[in-house]
């Protein structure tokens, strides 16, 4: 399994701002997968992209990924303040099985 | 709801006293993840279960053990708590197929240690 690095490492926005966060990994992959985590709970996941994928959507998540560059970006639009929370990215490799390696995570910090 | 659950949320023990944290499912998934996570890191998987089958991560302490007894319930034994080891534990499952492998995290439990 390998690790996905996150970039920036944290983020201040104003509500109704858009938030843009990057992964990149170092070997082929998959898919890659974005979580969610609220201060003090567990992980939500919020989707996965197929290496056979440019873009996906889901709501207000827009998420690409590139595997050429071995990165992928999360895009949160008109965020608000629930989307204050660290954001994971997870690159799945098929030598790895069924594990997932998290890499540091942004943290987003959305202000009213 | 089909989730996991996580008990205690809050587990407080003393240094070197045997603690065990539990996990339940009800999504029916081959596979459950034990993490370890600490302030501001991302989850450290410590080991997961696929139905039977154990994997052990290599950089794993011997402290940490794990047992599964059917497919909904899985523990985490920490034999001798050190100060190191205060963290938020996560459990997770998944259906453990190549084109679902999403994974499903509990609530955690926060493991002092005093």
């Amino acid at each position: 399994s390998q690790q996905g690095e996150e970039d920036p490492q944290a983020l201040s926005i104003q509500e109704g701002e858009n938030a843009t966060m990057n992964c990149s990994y170092k070997t082929s992959i998959n898919n890659l997968q974005w979580y969610r985590q609220n201060s003090g709970r567990g992980l939500v996941h919020l989707i996965l992209i197929r290496s056979n994928e440019r873009e996906k959507h889901s709501g207000r998540l827009r998420v690409t990924l590139d595997t050429s560059k071995k990165s992928s970006s999360l895009l949160i639009t008109a965020s608000r303040a629930a989307d204050t929370a660290s954001y994971f990215c997870a690159p799945d490799e098929e030598a790895a099985g069924n594990k997932l390696t998290f890499g540091g995570g942004t943290r987003v910090l959305v202000k009213p | 709801d089909a989730m996991v659950i996580q008990n205690p949320r809050y587990q407080v023990t003393q240094f070197g006293k045997p603690v065990t944290l539990s996990c339940s499912q009800t999504l029916n998934h081959n596979v459950m993840y034990w993490y370890q996570q600490k302030s501001s890191q991302a989850p450290k998987l410590l080991f997961h279960y696929y139905d039977k089958d154990f994997n052990n991560e290599a950089d794993t302490p011997d402290n940490f053990q794990s047992r599964r007894p059917n497919t909904s319930f899985c523990f985490l034994d920490i034999r001798s708590p050190g100060l190191g080891d205060a963290a938020m534990y996560l459990c997770a499952t998944s259906a453990g197929t190549r084109t679902y492998n999403e994974q499903f995290f509990g609530p955690g439990t926060r493991l002092t240690v005093l």
